[in-house]
């Protein structure tokens, strides 16, 4: 199976910082890996994704960094905005997904 | 284009009743998926069908059943609700083979079992 956790159940951040949100993964097989951004009472949405022959990918705003000697991804945000608060989770991929219980990013302005 | 569509979005049960909820997806996708969200937890899988005419169980399956009707929709039916099953119930395609691709999500479907 696999094990997947986020290491911040919340994290605040002020408008125009980077934010920065960690995920662990425990088994070293998941090859696909997802970031997906939730807001209340929606549906997750799809934000990157990066495969296990990489260890970063860049999106507009976004960068997905794995580290599979450590079982880690991160997921960064530049210039974090408010539209960009929301609650993040990472998947990880294994015969089928396994989700972490996501961290909620908070934007102060 | 509306991608993945769940009905009802809200839903109150009695202990003991019944429902479906319904899932169409219009992306052509051959997989789909039925996931629960609780508080804390990660999404977790109730049951999937990898294409047409498929269907296999997932981490959580006990107490629910499925149907592909076709390759558009997926249905999740709790014969007797229980109050364990109060949740955010998720239906989620993909267009890859099973568990390979992007997940499309729903907005959700509310459920409280009283």
């Amino acid at each position: 199976g696999e094990s997947v956790g986020l290491h911040l159940p919340t994290l605040s951040v002020q408008e125009g910082d980077n934010s920065i949100i960690n995920c662990a993964y425990s088994n070293s097989a998941s090859d696909y890996f997802i970031w997906y951004k939730q807001e209340s009472g929606k549906g997750p949405q799809f934000i990157i994704d990066i495969r296990s022959n990489m260890d970063k990918r860049q999106g507009q705003r976004v960068t997905v960094l794995l580290n599979k000697t450590v079982k880690h991804l991160s997921l960064q945000i530049a210039a974090t905005q408010p539209g960009d608060s929301a609650v993040y989770f990472c998947a990880a991929n294994h015969n089928k997904f396994y989700f972490g219980s996501g961290t909620k990013l908070n934007v102060k302005p | 284009n509306a991608g993945v569509t769940q009905t009802p979005k809200f839903q109150v049960l009695k202990t003991g009743q019944s429902m479906t909820l319904q899932c169409a997806q219009d992306m052509n996708h051959n997989s789909m998926y039925w996931y629960r969200q609780d508080p804390g937890m990660g999404l977790r899988l109730i049951y999937y069908s990898a294409s047409e005419g498929t269907t296999d169980k997932g981490e959580v399956p006990n107490g629910y059943n499925v149907s592909r009707l076709n390759k558009r929709e997926f249905s999740l039916r709790l014969e007797s609700a229980a109050p364990s099953q109060t949740s955010v119930y998720f239906c989620a395609s993909s267009g890859s083979g099973a568990n390979t691709g992007e997940l499309f999500f729903g907005e959700g479907s509310r459920l409280t079992v009283l």
